[in-house]
């Protein structure tokens, strides 16, 4: 089975501090890690994702997020936050072990954690 | 440049009744998904379809059918609605391979009273 983590509920951040928001997984093989986020009323908005390759993924606005296998961690960070920033963020996994049979591949989603950035 | 679209955005309906959320994708994108969103419960797979003529449950598909129309449209229908139905739902779509990101629409809110 997949599963994901976002520990925290919430963040809190001031403006041009930088921010993590952290997320764990589980898998039985190798993790297809996303990130997505969430403005109110909205769609969610995919930034990044690692597939293979460097450890270290850049994606839209600014954000970037680490994988690290030894710790089955992916979180994601911003070296200075902007109160547009404030939004839900979620992590989600696939496990490339994991085979429908029907050639879909199911993706995981944490509950989300909301970031508020202050001014 | 319109991706995923689904319909209603907006919808109210009484315990018992049924409807039909609508969603098309012009990305020529083989597999789509819808999925609900709950306060505190993240996003829960409902159904997907891997391809035109296929679909399959996901985590939470019980009160749900669907049905994969073409390739570019995927719609869930609710036969008789509950109040535990009330929800955001979104439907999405993606290329086949795993490494493959899914891209979302706008979401449906559906309140059943």
């Amino acid at each position: 089975a997949q599963s994901v983590a976002q520990p925290e509920d919430q963040v809190n951040v001031a403006e041009g501090n930088p921010l993590t928001v952290k997320c764990t997984y589980s898998v039985s093989g190798n993790p297809y890690l996303f990130w997505y986020v969430q403005y109110p009323n909205r769609g969610l908005q995919f930034l990044l994702k690692y597939i293979t390759g460097d450890n270290l993924v850049k994606g839209s606005y600014g954000f970037e997020a680490e994988f690290n296998k030894s710790q089955t961690s992916f979180h994601l960070k911003k070296p200075s936050a902007l109160v547009s920033d404030s939004a839900l963020y979620f992590c989600a996994v696939r496990d490339t072990k994991l085979y429908s049979g029907a050639g879909s591949y199911q993706l995981t989603f944490g509950k989300g954690t909301k970031l508020s950035v202050i001014p | 440049n319109a991706g995923v679209t689904q319909t209603p955005k907006f919808q109210v309906l009484k315990t018992g009744q049924s409807m039909t959320l609508q969603c098309a994708q012009d990305m020529n994108h083989n597999s789509m998904y819808w999925y609900r969103q709950d306060p505190g419960m993240g996003l829960r797979l409902i159904y997907y379809s891997a391809s035109e003529g296929t679909t399959d449950k996901g985590e939470v598909p019980n009160g749900y059918n669907v049905s994969r129309l073409n390739k570019r449209e995927f719609s869930l229908r609710l036969e008789s609605a509950a109040p535990s139905q009330t929800s955001v739902y979104f439907c999405a779509s993606s290329p086949t391979g795993s490494g493959n990101t899914i891209y979302f629409g706008e979401g449906s809110w559906l309140t059943v009273v």
